[in-house]
């Protein structure tokens, strides 16, 4: 089962501009977590927030959770043609072990 | 960070054959390893939990008949699709966490493109 909800589902942008993505959940959490995945490739952990959190930054991302929403957005700033690939939000599961995967967006950026 | 390697990259198998998909963590050992399944343009699902020495738990709606999975030691559990349909062909990926950190970040294997002809 799917945890959440990503939007916009797809979004394409111009090399230098930011792309914001939205992800929402549904049950409470200890964090959250966002991965990226380049086509047809494994996933890569970009940053994880605590649910105690309210903003973390790494590099040019920038994550923030507002758990009285349930929802979490992750920025990424100056945007390259490389930062082009989908991006996931993932949250534990009930057991608190396997991760829980929104649908995604599809990032596309162009140069 | 962790490595997790899954092998193979790609298969094409006939119907009604089975293949076998192996995940290693190379360089940490992990109790539980995870194995998920993509379709193509939408998330990743998750499939079963693979525990060390014991049976593995399935989500709902997976065959665990058909999808036999296999978690021997503490680097490594295989994924056995069997008699393969064209349906089965998909993208598979597992993940394991390091048990010695307690850790929360998941590390996945490059993935396995099953195509069933």
């Amino acid at each position: 089962s799917q945890q959440g909800e990503e939007d916009p589902q797809a979004l394409s942008i111009q090399e230098g501009e930011n792309a914001t993505m939205n992800c929402s959940y549904k049950t409470s959490i200890n964090n959250l977590q966002w991965y990226r995945q380049n086509s047809g490739r494994g996933l890569v952990h970009l940053i994880l927030i605590r649910s105690n959190e309210r903003e973390k930054h790494s590099g040019r991302l920038r994550v923030t959770l507002d758990t009285s929403k349930k929802s979490s957005s992750l920025l990424i700033t100056a945007s390259r043609a490389a930062d082009t690939a989908s991006y996931f939000c993932a949250t534990g599961n009930q057991a608190g072990t396997a991760l829980i995967f929104g649908k995604g967006t599809t990032l596309s950026v162009s140069s | 960070g962790a490595v997790v390697s899954q092998h193979p990259s790609w298969v094409i198998c006939k119907s009604g054959t089975s293949v076998k998909i192996e995940c290693r963590s190379l360089d940490f050992q992990a109790t539980t390893m995870f194995w998920y399944r993509q379709f193509p343009k939408q998330s990743l699902m998750l499939m079963a939990t693979s525990n060390e020495g014991s049976k593995a738990t399935y989500e709902q709606g997976v065959e665990k008949d058909k999808f036999l999975i296999n978690h021997a030691s503490l680097t490594l559990s295989t994924l056995t699709v069997t008699s393969a349909h064209p349906e089965d062909s998909s993208f598979y990926i597992c993940s394991a966490r390091d048990r010695t950190i307690g850790g929360t970040e998941a590390f996945f294997g490059q993935g396995t493109r099953l195509t069933v002809v």
